[in-house]
């Protein structure tokens, strides 16, 4: 089935450092990836919608100087938590919808990484 | 605007039990409802799907039927079993093409055997 591969799994960093986050389209090319960000105990809230090759698209309130969104790919995109403090310790959750459909991939479903667990120290 | 309120967890079950995980929206226009669940380590995966009112979605024992009248999507199954023990997201888009999803907290749920 579709894969959606997000490394690293954990990271460990201290406090003003950045750190860089790989999302990966492993067995197809996709349209539009989306990084979301989850609180312990909450929903996963979108930060913002990365298309191949224009500038990623934030929500309202994230700060996107500091959180930097490169799809260089039609299969990877990254984020960049910049400049991190502790307040950014979080679960970061990426997602794809394929280009195109065809055998277990369907068009309209958005396919998820297992996450990312920043700790910032 | 948009929002998905799910029930909160965890829930504790015992095999063989049945189960149900609440969950309620608010949205403008046309909605199509997801339930996804994420296993221990994985990333989310679709459980489910509705794209209309009445519709009801099912797999692998799960499902659940999108109510517009009381605006809920309550997952449900007859008899749960251990592999079943994971978080379960309550998710929904506003029907526009590859849009952004809306989640509930998810619930995690806990199968004894």
């Amino acid at each position: 089935g579709a894969v959606v591969s997000q490394h690293p799994s954990r990271v460990i960093c201290k406090s003003g450092t950045s750190v860089k986050i790989e999302c990966r389209s492993l067995d197809f090319q996709a349209t539009t990836m989306f990084w979301y960000r989850q609180f312990p105990k909450q929903s996963l809230m979108l930060m913002a919608t990365s298309n191949e090759g224009s500038k990623a698209t934030y929500e309202q309130g994230v700060e996107k100087d500091k959180f930097l969104i490169n799809h260089a790919s039609l299969t990877l995109s990254t984020l960049t938590v910049t400049s991190a403090h502790p307040e950014d310790s979080s679960f970061y959750i990426c997602s794809a919808y394929p280009r195109t459909s065809g055998g277990e991939l369907a068009k309209n479903i958005q396919y998820f990484g297992a996450g990312t667990r920043l700790s910032v120290l | 605007g948009n929002s998905v309120t799910q029930m909160e967890g965890p829930v504790t079950l015992s095999e063989e039990a049945f189960l149900t995980i609440n969950c309620t929206y608010t949205a403008t226009g046309y909605p199509s409802l997801f339930w996804y669940v994420q296993y221990p380590g994985e990333g989310l995966q679709l459980l489910l799907k509705a794209t209309k009112a009445d519709d009801k979605g099912s797999n692998k024992g799960f499902e659940a039927t999108y109510r517009k009248e009381t605006t809920s999507f309550h997952l449900e199954k007859g008899s749960v079993q251990v592999s079943d023990s994971a978080v379960y997201f309550c998710a929904l888009d506003r029907g526009s093409t590859l849009g952004r999803l809306y989640f509930g907290r998810g619930t995690q749920l806990t199968v004894w055997p």
